[in-house]
This record gives structure tokens, C-alpha cells and sequence, in this order.
């Protein structure tokens, strides 16, 4: 059982430039969502989505976007990469949009855009 | 999601029990508390959630106040494997987990 997996680990992009996070998970949870981790901060929620063809914005959605054509995969893509979206970004899912039930997180992509 | 506060940081010895704290008196009647914990370089693990009662798994206990605007998070017996950042959310559902800076959990040999 895999959990969730994010690729790739490491990136490293120039201004400018568009790049898809992978994120997958083999647990058939309808929730998945998208945060990014800056320095010494808590995360933050960027996309959602409670099933296979719903997505909704969270916190911080601006220069992302994101689809969900499977219950498994829910990429996000950086349409046009800027400096200050340089930052870490986890991949979690659940069970269900309730509050029930606890989050599993990927281990994280770590994006630098020069 | 309700607001928490946290201790910034807390230190304790290897082999003994640790009490995080936490409050949150904005809490509504169906926000459940959650714990997770984040190990350097790595990704929040889920540690332990409740609603009313206390509960136990095999990571931890969750002590919530009878009030609920408080609760604390109990690691029965620390290793320095605990060493993490400790969050404390109120609330989920799609909207998300809202994380604060959490406690800096450090732990002594």
C-alpha cells in the first residue's frame, strides 16, 4: 500500500516556465487537496477536490490550476512559474471530505523557481 | 477552522511521558481536534483525532477537556524519534486543515 505519491521530489524551474506536480493515491479516497509550505510557516490550502470531475479553491489557488479525471490522481499545474512560488507543496488525501477522518500526506515536492 | 494556540517550543527527556498542549476556545460543537506531527524534510503524519471523548491509539492519547476548548496531546513515553512539530487543528472537511506554527517538540537524550 503505497499511500500517496508525489513526483518528482526536487524541481527546479525558471520564471516563467509550466510544470505539473504529480500527486497519486491508492487508497480510494474521494478528498485530495494541495498545500505549500513556506519557511518556518504552517501550510497552506491551495485546491481540492471531494471527487473524481469537482475541484474547488482553497487558500492561496492564485497561478495554479487542477484537475481530477480519476478518484486516483489529482495533478497540479503551475501555469507560469514565479519566484514567489518557490515553496514545498504536499499532496493529502482522506477518506472523505468530513472531519471524521484523518489526512494522509505525500512526502512532498520541493519546487525552486529561479 | 477555529483558531489554536500553541506553545512555540517544548523540551523533554527520552523515555518520558510529554504533554502538548493545546486551546481553542472558538471551537464550534462539530469541529473535531486533530493532531499531526511533521519530522524534519518530511511530510504531516497523522497522529490521533477526536471529537468529545479521549482517545487512544498506538502513537499517542488525546485528552480533550470536557469544555472542549482545550486538549493535550500525550506521548506516553518520548524517543527521539518524537522529535517534530506538533499541529493541533480544529475542524477538516473540504475547506481543509488550517495549520498554525505549531509546537516544536525537542527531546533530550
Amino acid at each position: 500500500n503505497a499511500g500517496v505519491t508525489q513526483t518528482p521530489k526536487f524541481q527546479v524551474l525558471k520564471t516563467g516556465q509550466s510544470m505539473t506536480l504529480q500527486c497519486a493515491q491508492d487508497m480510494n479516497h474521494e478528498y485530495m487537496s494541495w498545500y505549500r509550505q513556506d519557511p518556518g510557516m504552517g501550510l497552506r490550502l491551495i485546491h481540492y477536490s471531494v471527487g473524481a470531475g469537482i475541484t474547488d479553491q482553497g487558500e492561496v489557488p492564485n497561478g495554479y490550476n487542477v484537475s481530477r479525471s480519476t478518484t486516483e490522481d489529482f495533478p497540479l499545474r503551475l501555469l507560469s512559474a514565479a519566484p514567489s512560488q518557490t515553496s514545498v507543496y504536499f499532496c493529502a488525501s482522506s477518506y472523505s471530505t468530513g472531519a471524521e477522518y484523518g489526512y494522509t500526506f505525500g512526502s512532498g515536492t520541493r519546487l525552486t523557481v529561479v | 477552522d477555529a483558531k489554536t494556540t500553541q506553545p512555540n517550543s517544548m523540551e523533554s527527556n527520552e523515555e518520558e511521558p510529554v504533554h502538548l498542549p493545546c486551546n481553542h476556545s472558538t471551537i464550534s460543537g462539530t469541529d473535531y481536534i486533530h493532531w499531526y506531527r511533521q519530522l524534519p524534510s518530511q511530510g504531516p503524519e497523522y497522529v490521533i483525532h477526536g471529537l468529545t471523548s479521549n482517545v487512544n491509539n498506538r502513537m499517542a492519547s488525546l485528552a480533550i477537556a470536557e469544555d472542549r476548548k482545550s486538549s493535550t496531546l500525550i506521548l506516553h513515553r518520548a524517543t527521539l524519534r518524537d522529535a517534530a512539530v506538533y499541529y493541533c487543528i480544529n475542524g477538516g472537511g473540504a475547506d481543509g486543515l488550517t495549520f498554525g506554527k505549531g509546537t516544536h517538540l525537542i527531546i533530550q537524550p
